[in-house]
């Protein structure tokens, strides 16, 4: 099983200042198969990216996500009000289970 | 309007059965694989197990953490997609979300709680 760890646990940051969350894994993720989804307080996760670096569809273009092998990030280039929330990595690139990181929670600073 | 809803969450003791279900609506149903993940109060999300879509051969591979007690199981005729959860323990309790997609979550469900407690 695959592990993933994300850093850091909690990100206090400004609007209008840059975002960036890390995700590692224990052992490279195959063809890059990770995701990122945001989940606002008392709400459903939704998906943002899709293998790795691609915006899933209705996904403003500050948020981007990049990297390979173990280890991978995603970044928010300006921060908006509505960007605060918990943000979730997860791994498909092997045999089930498709393992989530801790998450990481971004807050208003 | 493309959604899903679950419904079929409750308060249950250990050791009960519970069926949650998920319905459907503004896509064509069959033509997608469903999966369920779980969420346990203030904590991460957990991967449940999948269903594949019937042309992809409709299998079920489900979770370590539930094998043996969890099936998933589809009515694409209905719209509907089914979790059923024997033998519930108390870490079982979650909110219980329906998802679109095989391998990971396109579209999500607004979840549906379960309390497993006695």
């Amino acid at each position: 099983e695959i592990v993933l760890t994300q850093s850091p646990g909690t990100l206090s940051l400004s609007p209008g200042e840059r975002a960036t969350l890390s995700c590692r894994a224990s052992q490279s993720i195959n063809s890059n198969y990770l995701v990122w989804y945001q989940q606002k307080r008392g709400q459903a996760p939704r998906l943002l990216i899709y293998g790795a670096s691609n915006r899933a569809p209705g996904i403003p273009d500050r948020f981007s996500g990049s990297g390979s092998g173990t280890d991978f990030s995603l970044t928010i280039s300006r921060l908006e009000p509505e960007d605060f929330a918990v943000y979730y990595c997860q791994q498909y690139g092997s045999s089930p289970p498709y393992t989530f990181g801790q998450g990481t929670n971004l807050e208003i600073k | 309007e493309v959604q899903l809803v679950e419904s079929g969450g409750d308060l249950v003791q250990p050791g009960r059965s519970l069926r949650l279900s998920c319905i459907g609506s503004g896509f064509t149903f069959g033509d997608y694989s469903l999966s369920w993940f779980r969420q346990a109060p203030g904590k991460g999300l957990q991967w449940v197990g999948f269903i594949r879509s019937r042309a992809s051969g409709g299998t079920t591979p489900d979770a370590a953490s539930v094998t043996g007690r969890f099936t998933i199981s589809r009515d694409d005729s209905k719209g509907i997609a089914y979790l059923q959860m024997n033998s519930l323990k108390t870490e079982d309790t979650a909110v219980y979300y329906c998802t679109r997609g095989l391998l990971f979550a396109e579209l999500w469900g607004q979840g549906t709680l379960v309390t497993v407690s006695s």
